[in-house]
């Protein structure tokens, strides 16, 4: 059974970096397409980035200039660092795994961006 | 970035069989495209219910189905229950890229 879990900080202050990590079980870091996503209060879901195969990263152009998606395989983790927050970055930010074998997601990280 | 489009709301009959599409910002929905279907109800993660335009993960009610239509991603509901009350989005895949549908509220009344 493939389980993610996420961890990281609810409450980043304005300009700083936002850190979350995804632990993964049940199915290998280093293959596939292992995304963060985030969902706005109230909003729909905004895709962020990918990283596949554990080395190749994309990202939303919109957010590519303050994203970094990187892999600890001896961890079995994938990470997230958003920079230079703005209170616009308030959102509830999900890790998912795309594969052959369907699509898996973490439980969520509500992030505040508040002084 | 693009922001692939779907129903803003539906309204299903309880028993009922209702169809959200989903049309790429691109042009037509391929298979190319691995559209996925997720269930989201309030305060809970989304949960996938139908992978590669058709697949079902063992917990997707087999009253779901995915399909392409007309151009479209398409996800049928076939027997509503008040339980399938919710938000939906889809999803597309592009090389270097992912595209979000807007969502679909379906209320089942």
């Amino acid at each position: 059974q493939v389980q993610l879990q996420q961890s990281g900080p609810g409450l980043v202050k304005p300009s700083e970096t936002l850190s979350l990590t995804c632990t993964v079980s049940g199915g290998s870091i280093s293959s596939y397409f292992w995304s963060w996503i985030r969902q706005p209060p109230g909003k729909g879901l905004e895709w962020i980035g990918y990283i596949y195969n554990g080395e190749r990263t994309f990202y939303n152009s919109s957010l590519k200039s303050r994203v970094t998606i990187s892999v600890d395989t001896s961890r079995n983790q994938f990470s997230l660092k958003l920079s230079s927050l703005t209170a616009a970055d308030t959102a509830v930010y999900y890790c998912a795994w795309q594969s052959p074998r369907g699509g898996y997601w973490g439980q969520g990280t509500l992030v505040t961006v508040s002084s | 970035q693009a922001v692939a489009t779907q129903e803003p709301s539906l309204t299903v009959s309880p028993g009922g069989t209702v169809t959200l599409t989903c049309a790429a910002s691109t042009g037509d929905v391929t298979s190319g495209h691995y559209p996925y279907w997720f269930q989201q109800k309030p305060g809970q993660a989304p949960r996938t219910l139908i992978y590669d335009t058709s697949n079902k993960h063992s917990w997707t009610p087999a009253r779901f189905s995915g399909s392409l239509l007309g151009g479209k991603a398409a996800l049928t509901l076939s027997g509503a229950q008040p339980e399938d009350e919710g938000d939906y989005y889809c999803l597309l895949s592009y090389t270097g890229a992912r595209e979000f549908g807007g969502g679909t509220k379906l209320t089942v009344l």
